[in-house]
C-alpha cells in the first residue's frame, strides 16, 4: 500500500517570505497522481496543484509550485510572497493511476506572521 | 451552485442514537466517496461508490452503511453512534483522474 509522509507538523513564515512544505510518498507504481490540498480553519478542502508522475516538469498555479523528484519519490510545496490568508492546514496527496482514492499525509499547518 | 453538498454542518447527538449524513453532488461525477477526518486532523477513506456500485469499504464498523439512491447522491448512515464515532466527515466526489471535489465536511459530536 502506498503511504505519504510530511515531516513537518507545523511550519512558520512571515508575510511575502518563501515557504517549501515537504512530502514524500511510497510506491511500486510507475504512473500515479500527486496533489496538494489545502485546509483552512473553515475546514473546507481545497485543491491547490496537482502533478502527473508521467510530466517531468513541475507545476505551477500562482504563487504556488511544487518540485517533483520522481526518483527520490518527493513531492514538495513552495509558497511564493506567503500572504496571511495562506495560513492552513495542507495536505499532500497521492493517487493510483487507475485508483480513484486519495491517499493523505497526516498534513503540516503552516502559520502565517504579519 | 455548490458541487458538492453536505448537510448537516453540525451534528450533536448521545451515545446509542443512530444519525445519518447527506451528500449530492451536481458534476455529473460518476465516483463518490465518504472520508473520515480524526482530532488530529488525519484523512482516511471510509468508502467509494461508483455508479451507485460500493468499490471500496475500508476497515470500518458495520454501523457505518453507506446508501447511493442514484449516482449524484451518496448518505452515511451511522447506527449505535460511539464517542469514538466523533470527527469530521467529508463527502466528496471525482470524474477520474480529475481531482476529488470535497464538500464542506460534517462535524460529529456525539457525547
Amino acid at each position: 500500500a502506498q503511504t505519504v509522509t510530511q515531516s513537518q507538523p507545523e511550519m512558520s513564515v512571515q508575510e511575502a517570505e518563501t515557504v517549501t512544505l515537504s512530502c514524500t510518498y511510497d510506491t511500486s507504481e510507475s504512473d500515479y497522481y500527486l496533489f496538494w490540498y489545502k485546509q483552512p480553519p473553515s475546514r473546507q478542502m481545497i485543491l491547490v496543484i496537482r502533478q502527473e508522475a508521467y510530466k517531468q516538469q513541475n507545476a505551477t498555479e500562482n504563487r504556488f509550485s511544487v518540485n517533483f523528484q520522481k526518483a527520490a519519490k518527493s513531492f514538495s510545496l513552495k509558497i511564493s510572497d506567503s500572504q496571511l490568508g495562506d495560513a492552513a492546514m495542507y495536505f499532500c496527496a497521492y493517487r493510483s493511476a487507475g485508483y480513484s482514492t486519495l491517499t493523505f499525509g497526516k498534513g503540516t499547518m503552516l502559520l502565517v506572521s504579519p | 451552485d455548490t458541487a458538492v453538498s453536505q448537510t448537516p454542518k453540525y451534528l450533536v447527538t448521545q451515545m446509542g442514537n443512530d444519525k445519518s449524513i447527506k451528500c449530492e453532488q451536481n458534476l455529473g461525477h460518476d465516483t463518490m466517496y465518504w472520508y473520515k477526518q480524526d482530532s488530529k486532523k488525519f484523512l482516511k477513506i471510509m468508502f467509494s461508490y461508483n455508479n451507485k456500485e460500493l468499490i471500496i469499504n475500508e476497515t470500518v464498523p458495520n454501523r457505518f452503511s453507506p446508501k447511493s439512491p442514484d449516482k449524484a447522491h451518496l448518505n452515511l448512515h451511522i447506527n449505535s453512534l460511539e464517542l469514538g464515532d466523533s470527527a469530521v466527515y467529508f463527502c466528496a466526489s471525482s470524474q477520474f483522474p480529475s481531482p476529488l471535489h470535497f464538500g464542506n465536511g460534517t462535524r460529529l459530536t456525539v457525547t
